[in-house]
Parts: structure tokens; sequence; C-alpha cells
């Protein structure tokens, strides 16, 4: 296992601005990974943070509404940027354990955006 | 697009034996069969993963036919705290990024 820092836990904005997530991780890992969870929906993989690389996005999300950064190898952030009230979502990020299916979550970022 | 489907919703007493199915009917030689657990306002928890046939730990089993096309996750004498939403995702281990597709995950709420 792991053990995932996520800040802020919660946090709400107004829409136009900006809000930086942190994900921090006790280990050092080569991928890590950010999610979004919609009030009352499943996850949804946004993107694939490689350290030393830029992060590859799925499909529907890019880079400058979803900024990524990856510095070194146990921290990441996600940007959402310009935020309207559709992106109130719960932001995660997670780290793979032993294999890639197996992962490890953080807490999450609950946003909400008025 | 998930490669899964799944009961929307399951209901069951504490005590009960509860076993949740998942189809997977386009699942590739080389994907696994992995499970996940989320209560509200958390992340997902992984619970068990597997290949094929029985995969067995302290939480779960998993039971995988020979054709691979479904599975099932048991989850033997519930109580109230396994309330919660439980995802199927198929995917390879081996594959990054390619594997974390979750689908709708079934309901579960465990009566009194």
């Amino acid at each position: 296992s792991a053990v995932i820092s996520q800040k802020p836990s919660r946090d709400i904005c107004q829409r136009g601005t900006s809000l930086t997530i942190q994900c921090q991780v006790d280990s050092q890992v080569t991928m890590m990974f950010w999610y979004r969870q919609q009030p009352g929906q499943s996850l949804t993989l946004i993107a694939t943070a490689n350290q030393g690389s830029e992060a590859t996005y799925e499909s529907g999300f890019v880079i400058d509404k979803f900024p990524i950064s990856r510095p070194n190898l146990t921290f990441s952030t996600l940007t959402v940027s310009n935020m309207s009230p559709e992106d109130s979502s719960i932001y995660l990020c997670s780290v793979p354990v032993s294999s890639y299916n197996e992962q490890f979550f953080g807490p999450g970022t609950r946003l909400t955006v008025l | 697009l998930a490669k899964t489907t799944q009961p929307i919703s399951m209901d069951s007493y504490e005590g009960q034996e509860v076993n949740i199915t998942c189809s997977h009917n386009n699942i590739a030689t080389n994907d696994y069969i992995t499970w996940y657990q989320q209560f509200p306002s958390q992340g997902p928890r992984f619970i068990i993963q597997g290949y094929k046939t029985k995969v067995t730990n302290e939480v779960a089993s998993l039971f995988i036919p020979a054709d691979r096309k479904s599975s099932t996750l048991s989850l033997p004498r519930v109580s109230l705290s396994d309330t919660a939403v439980y995802y199927c995702l198929v995917g390879d281990i081996n594959q990054a990024g390619t594997a974390l597709i979750f689908g709708k995950g079934t309901t579960l709420s465990v009566s009194s």
C-alpha cells in the first residue's frame, strides 16, 4: 500500500478562477493518475502523470483546462482552470501498487464551483 | 467505454452472503479482473484481483469461469459496513493507463 495525501480536502471556488490540487505520496512512483468523480457518478480517468515528461490525457480532457505537473517521483499537481459549475466534482489521485490494476487512491478533493 | 456490465444495485441483510456478477464479454487474453470498493466521500479501495478460476483473500472471493466472460465477487456474511459501491474492472496489468476504466458500479445496501 501507499500513503497518499491530497490538498486541499475541499474547496468552494468562484467560476472563472483556477484551483491547484496537490497529491503527495510517501514513496517514489513512476506513474500517478488523476481522476474525476462527478456527483453520483463513477470515476473517469483524466490523465496519467509521468515524472520528467508531459502528462497523457484521456479523450475529453485537455492540458489547457487541466494542466498537470510532476516535478518529482512523490508529488504531482492538477490545476482546474477557468472553472465553471460543471467542474464541481471530487478529484482523486492514485498510484499503482503491485500492478497497474491495483491502485491506491488518495482521499480526494471535493470541489464546488459557484 | 467501460468494458464491464454490473447490476446497478443490490440489497442484502446482515449475515448473508452476497454475490455480485460482472459481465466482460470482450475480455482480452492479457486482461486481469479487479474489484474495488468505494465508501461515500472516500477513494476506491482495492479488494481482489484474479485471472482465472478462484481467488480468495481475507475480505472476499472471486470466481472466474473458464471462458472468463464473467466474474463473481462473493462477500461472505456481510455487515452494515459493507454498504458501498463495488466496481469491476478488466485490463492488462502491464498496460499502464489502459486498465482503469471504471463502469457504473453496483451499489450494495446492507440492512439489519
